[in-house]
Order: structure tokens, then sequence, then C-alpha cells
């Protein structure tokens, strides 16, 4: 069964960058055409996707959050990463990994000084 | 951006009666390849979000009969025959036709 697990600071101070892990098991995240993807959810709001990365590494962003986001992978530990710089109030939120079929139970990031 | 815009918001039923959420796409959502990338997603309380329905009418392992989903274009549709107990929360569509993926606002389902 596959599970994703989210890492990472649950506090960031404004203008320095969020960054968090997630690592998948119970399948590789290289063996197969899928999107793994970082989306995040502030506090008694709806969702909103950050982007994705592909199976074969390309990545895809909000256009929203571009310029301030990069996804990563790293095959050798099974694991997929998030980074989004010059955060301010308005990123605190759960951000939860997910490949759409499988969700990680999601990691409240605060941003504060 | 493809926005995604659900009815109604919230809905509260009766145990044992059904609901149904709409959710209407500001472009149609088939892609090249012919298939329809529309989803549905369940969240109950302090939970995750959980995938229930795929490509319009496809349940996902594990999700009850009584859901469904249809529809097609611009036009989808989530019902629950019969609603329990369990099935309270939030429910969401969301595309993954086009980048960037977007979510429905969702419709809280809650009991009577």
């Amino acid at each position: 069964q596959l599970q994703l697990q989210e890492s990472g600071p649950g506090l960031v101070k404004p203008s320095e960058t969020l960054s968090l892990t997630c690592t998948v098991s119970g399948g590789s995240i290289s063996s197969s055409s899928y999107y793994w993807g970082w989306i995040r959810q502030p506090p008694g709001k709806g969702l909103e996707w950050i982007g994705s990365i592909y199976y074969s590494g390309s990545t895809y962003y909000n256009p929203s959050l571009k310029s301030r986001v990069t996804i990563s992978v790293d095959t050798s530990k099974n694991q997929f990463s998030l980074k989004l710089s010059s955060v301010t109030a308005a990123d605190t939120a759960v951000y939860y990994c997910a490949r759409l079929d499988a969700w990680g139970q999601g990691t409240l990031v605060t941003v504060s000084s | 951006d493809i926005v995604m815009t659900q009815t109604p918001l919230s809905s509260p039923v009766t145990l044992g009666q059904p609901a149904s959420i709409s959710c209407r796409s500001s472009q149609s959502l088939v892609h090249s390849d012919g298939n329809t990338y529309l989803s549905w997603l369940q969240q109950r309380p302090g939970q995750p979000p959980r995938l229930l329905i795929y490509k319009i009418s496809n349940r996902f392992s594990g999700v009850p009969d009584r859901f469904s989903g249809s529809g097609a274009g611009t036009d989808f549709t989530l019902k629950i025959s019969r609603v329990e107990a369990e099935d309270v929360g939030v429910y969401y569509c969301t595309q993954a036709t086009q980048f960037p993926w977007t979510f429905g606002q969702g419709t809280k389902v809650e009991i009577k």
C-alpha cells in the first residue's frame, strides 16, 4: 500500500524559505507514469495546487507561485521535496504531498517571526 | 486557468437520503488523449483528502458503491445514494486535464 509522509519545520520566519520533504513507501517514485505533487490548505479554507513533478523529472508549477517554488526528486531516497522562498503569513497552511490517489497526513507550516 | 465551480457549497442531508453535488468547469476537461481527468475527493474533519472518483465515474479502490460520478465536458455530478454518518465532510472536484491543476471551492455535507 502506497504511503506518503511529509517532514520539515513547522515554523518558518517571514522572508525565509520553506522546505518540506515527502517520503514515499510501498512503491517506487520512479517506476511508473505518475505525477507527484504538493497541495496546500490554509486554515479553514480550500485546496490549492502548488505543483507537481512527473516520474521523469519534469516539473509543473502553479503560475501564482512559480517564481518562488522548486520541486525536486531524489529517487535514491524515494523522496520528493518542496522549496518555497520568500514566505509571508499568507503561506501559512497545511501542506500535503500527494499522488492524487494517495495523500500524506499533511504538515502545518506557520510563517511567523 | 480552468475555474471549477461547485454547487451547493453546503448540503444538509438526512441520514439515508441522497445527496448530489454539481461541479462545472470553465472549459472542457477532455484531454487531447481522449480522457477526462475529473476527480472527486472527500475530506473528513481533521483528515487529509481522499480520492473517491477518478476520470468522471471510476470509483477508487475501497470506495463504497453508494458514491457515483457522472457527467461530461464541463458538467459533472457526484451522487451519494444514501448518506451515512461517515460521509460528513467536504467534497472537492478537481481537474488534472490542464496545468495548473485546480480545485472547486468544496461542498460541505452535514447531517440535518
